[in-house]
């Protein structure tokens, strides 16, 4: 079973802070998404990452996927309170795969 | 709004019970997977279903079972309910090709009591 490990499980800052969330795992990945969840929704698509060593930027939110396609970075520049969410990475294993693997999330909250 | 609608919002049932969860996709969307999202297992793959067949299983108790129709909307059926059950069920769907974005429903909330 192919595992994705997220980290922090919880964060807590101020707006205006910088931030960075990870998401690790053994395995190589084809491609890794990072998905949002507000609460009492499902989960919506933020990114992409296929190749090795990309960085995928949106608006303040960068997105690095590891050399080996084994780990993935999000980081948050100037953090605001409509940032607050679960950040869910989900990575796609095999050629073909069809079946996403999910973390279990870093739940954030930025502090107005 | 995603496109995928989910019934019901909310069900509250007994152990031992039986319920449908169903899900409708995207317009034109021929693939729907099942998710089981709780706070210790986080989001769980459940089901695959490509236009009317299954495609993919994940981790899926004998008890529940799936299946999608000729409109492609697709139905959840869990039985013998145990108080574990309890969690998010999620439905998404997308075109079917391999790494496609998937696009959720609302969910559902199963309470078994």
């Amino acid at each position: 079973t192919q595992l994705l490990e997220q980290s922090p499980q919880f964060l807590s800052i101020q707006e205006g802070e910088n931030l960075t969330v990870y998401c690790n795992s053994s395995s190589v990945f084809s491609s890794l998404q990072w998905y949002r969840q507000e609460p009492g929704e499902g989960p919506v698509l933020l990114v992409t990452v296929v190749t090795g060593g990309e960085v995928k930027k949106l608006k303040r939110l960068t997105f690095q996927f590891g050399d080996a396609r084994k780990d993935s970075s999000l980081h948050i520049t100037a953090a605001q309170p409509g940032d607050t969410g679960l950040y869910l990475c989900a990575g796609y294993s095999g050629a073909g795969s069809y079946q996403l693997t999910f973390g279990k999330g870093t739940k954030l909250s930025v502090i107005p | 709004d995603s496109g995928v609608t989910q019934t019901p919002k909310h069900l509250i049932t007994a152990t031992g019970q039986r319920v449908t969860l169903r899900c409708s996709p995207r317009s034109g969307d021929l693939s729907v997977y099942w998710y089981q999202q709780s706070l210790d297992q986080g989001l769980q793959f459940l089901i695959q279903y490509y236009n009317g067949e299954e495609r993919a299983k994940g981790n899926i108790l004998e008890r529940f079972s799936a299946q999608q129709f000729p409109d492609l909307h697709s139905e959840l059926n869990l039985s013998s309910l145990e108080l574990g059950d309890s969690a998010l069920y999620f439905c998404a769907s997308n075109h079917g090709t391999a790494y496609n974005e998937q696009f959720f429903g609302p969910g559902t909330r199963l309470t078994v009591l």
